[in-house]
């Protein structure tokens, strides 16, 4: 059984710049979440896929957005990136649009210059 | 909006003391509640959860009870060891079930 995996470990943006985020679900999953820790926080909610229609989000503005695809894997993209995005992106992935069981992913740190 | 509030840290306990982590909770519903772990260099995993009223959820030596009257999930050991020095997140998912909400966090160290 494969893990949830995040690319890339690691990368720098600037303020402006637009950034994509990728998360590959575990085995079997239909529902991936995506959540942004800054340093010294808990997560926060951006919002969930499920069978590639988002189906909740959390207080983000638009342009966080994100895609799923048949396979299951999603992608986050946040666009005119602002200094305080720099922060630890995790994926989490579940079943049937629940969160009640998620497996998260080792996350993406994004630093905004 | 429901929000997840927990003891500041860190907390630093000697091997084989008693633990405790204060998690207080306010939510519309009856949400489920959760405590995860986040190791050193490691992902956040699961530690336990407990999905209704007076439900004790429990792993690895770790217990929290579920207590709507008061509205809380405090966590417990009754012996910490060094390997337990991580930091711990209480959080809960809202009764539609696709939105969890986390606690800031506690990091805990244990010193041999």
């Amino acid at each position: 059984e494969t893990g949830v995996t995040q690319s890339p470990t690691h990368l720098i943006k600037t303020r402006g710049q637009q950034v994509t985020l990728r998360c590959s679900s575990q085995s079997g999953h239909n529902t991936v979440s995506w959540y942004q820790q800054a340093l010294g926080q808990g997560p926060q909610f951006i919002f969930q896929y499920y069978r590639e229609e988002e189906n909740g989000r959390g207080n983000f503005p638009p342009r966080f957005s994100g895609l799923q695809f048949p396979n299951y894997s999603s992608e986050l993209n946040v666009n005119a990136l602002e200094l305080d995005d720099s922060a630890l992106y995790l994926c989490a992935s579940s079943l049937g649009g629940q969160q009640e069981t998620q497996y998260f992913g080792p996350g993406t740190r994004l630093l905004v210059l | 909006g429901d929000s997840v509030t927990q003891m500041e840290g860190p907390v630093t306990l000697s091997e084989e003391a008693f633990l405790t982590i204060n998690c207080t909770y306010t939510a519309t519903g009856y949400p489920s509640l959760f405590w995860y772990v986040q190791y050193p260099g490691e992902g956040l995993q699961l530690l336990l959860k407990a999905t209704k009223a007076d439900d004790k959820g429990s792993n690895k030596g770790f217990e929290a009870t579920y207590r709507k009257e008061t509205t809380s999930f405090h966590l417990e050991k009754g012996s910490v060891q060094v390997s337990d020095s991580a930091v711990y997140f209480c959080a809960l998912l809202n009764t539609g079930g696709f939105k969890t909400i986390f606690g800031a966090g506690t990091r805990l160290f244990v010193k041999a």
